[in-house]
């Protein structure tokens, strides 16, 4: 199994630009979650959704906006790319067992660049 | 509020000696749930272990060792023996309800 996937795994962009991030897990789970990790803040969440059909935010959700396509797949969008986005980006995905505690798995991350 | 404080942003220990990782939590939920993750230079997350705020005991597992008190609200994780591909950043992350809350990380770098 490969887990969760992520492409691109680097990206640079201009001011201004957009792109996707995508996300994908092969692990059947329910629940999927977009983090940026910045030096000396440790992660901290974008977007999650806690099953298909559903996404909330977390606490840095400003300037991002996420689809979740299917059960598989959980996308992360810059509109309008500004430097402050410059971060390294990790998908992560989770199930919780009858009557247990889910532990969310991550992917390789995607480092972008906003120039 | 929900909150993970690592203090040590940087220890560096000569390989073969121990380390110790401080991990101070804060919520309001009397259930709740402790993670650490490990990220090593390649940059991947990866899951270390999960404690539920009911299970006290501490745990060993291989050179790795735990341990929770939770009347001081801390978490904290030992290396023993320490070797150089230990050398990685470590989190400790606190879930209340269905969100991780992540401390900055302890940056552990051994020197062979």
């Amino acid at each position: 199994n490969a887990g969760v996937t992520q492409t691109p795994k680097f990206q640079v962009l201009k001011t201004g630009q957009s792109m996707t991030l995508q996300c994908a897990q092969d692990m059947n789970h329910n629940s999927m979650y977009w983090y940026r990790q910045d030096p000396g803040m440790g992660l901290r969440l974008i977007y999650y959704s806690a099953s298909e059909g559903t996404t909330d935010k977390g606490e840095v959700p400003n300037g991002y906006n996420v689809s979740r396509l299917n059960k598989r797949e959980f996308s992360l969008r810059l509109e309008s790319a500004a430097p402050s986005q410059t971060s390294v980006y990790f998908c992560a995905s989770s199930e919780a067992p009858p009557g247990g505690v889910d532990t969310q798995y991550f992917g390789p991350g995607t480092r972008l660049t906003v120039l | 509020a929900q909150k993970v404080t690592q203090a040590q942003t940087e220890i560096s220990v000569v390989e073969k000696e121990d380390v110790t990782l401080d991990c101070v939590y804060e919520t309001r939920d009397t259930t709740y749930y402790l993670f650490w993750y490990k990220q090593p230079p390649s940059g991947e997350l990866v899951f270390l272990i999960r404690r539920n705020s009911f299970d006290e005991q501490n745990e060993i597992s291989g050179r790795y060792s735990w341990n929770f008190q939770k009347s001081t609200s801390s978490f904290n994780f030992t290396i023993t023996a320490s070797q150089v591909v230990d050398s990685a950043v470590y989190f400790c992350a606190l879930r209340p309800l269905n969100r991780l809350a992540f401390g900055k990380g302890n940056q552990v770098v051994v020197i062979p």
